[in-house]
């Protein structure tokens, strides 16, 4: 079955930094990947995704790469904030429509 | 905007009982999935259903069954619940392909 590594583990950044979240996966089938955030004690929100007919998408300060060769995709933040502080799931589907999440990266953003 | 419920924040059962959670969404969603959260280990997908009275196994099935006779509700059943089941529960449903839309979570504690 897939299998989905996401780094790093945790991720600290100043205010106003940029913050990286890399996954990668195994499944050469995959071909949809959302990001989640999760806030503390509440439901898992999709900020946002990519198919794998897209290379890359924007929506505000988020963006998503997919690099469907080397089989990695990475979120990126740019100008983070203090409320961008959760923790960021990556996941994968390789078309059945369950997905397949990475282990999670709890991002703090320093004031 | 589409509601994702489950019927309790916070559950404790004992060793041995047999263990219902419920989830329920209001979008006439075909797909809905059970996850399970621990930390450091992500979301883990434990059954999915396309469709009523479908079940499809997912990454963690062992010791787990599923029913769904209606669309609306999707409830997830520990025959025989164990001290190692103690965790997040997570519900979520999706239309066709589209992404996946999560319920506040159960979180069960066995004793």
């Amino acid at each position: 079955g897939e299998n989905v590594e996401q780094h790093p583990s945790t991720l600290s950044v100043q205010e106003g930094d940029s913050a990286v979240i890399k996954c990668t996966y195994s499944d050469s089938a995959s071909n949809y990947f959302p990001w989640y955030k999760q806030e503390l004690g509440k439901r898992p929100q999709l900020i946002i995704d990519i198919r794998s007919n897209v290379g890359e998408k924007k929506d505000q300060r988020i963006a998503v790469t997919l690099n469907k060769t080397a089989k990695h995709f990475s979120l990126h933040i740019t100008e983070t904030q203090p409320e961008d502080s959760a923790v960021y799931f990556c996941a994968a589907d390789t078309g059945r429509r369950a997905l397949t999440f990475g282990s999670g990266t709890r991002l703090q953003v320093q004031p | 905007d589409v509601k994702v419920t489950q019927s309790s924040r916070y559950l404790v059962k004992r060793t041995g009982e047999k263990v219902f959670l419920e989830c329920v969404q209001d979008m006439d969603h075909e797909n809905m999935f059970w996850y399970r959260q621990d930390p450091g280990l992500g979301l883990r997908l434990i059954y999915f259903s396309y469709d009523v009275k479908m079940k499809e196994k997912g990454d963690i099935p062992e010791g787990y069954s599923v029913s769904r006779e209606k669309k609306e509700r999707f409830s997830l059943i520990l025959e025989s619940a164990s001290t190692n089941q103690t965790s997040m529960y997570l519900c979520a449903s999706s239309f066709q392909s589209q992404p996946q839309h999560f319920g506040d979570g159960t979180r069960l504690s066995i004793l």
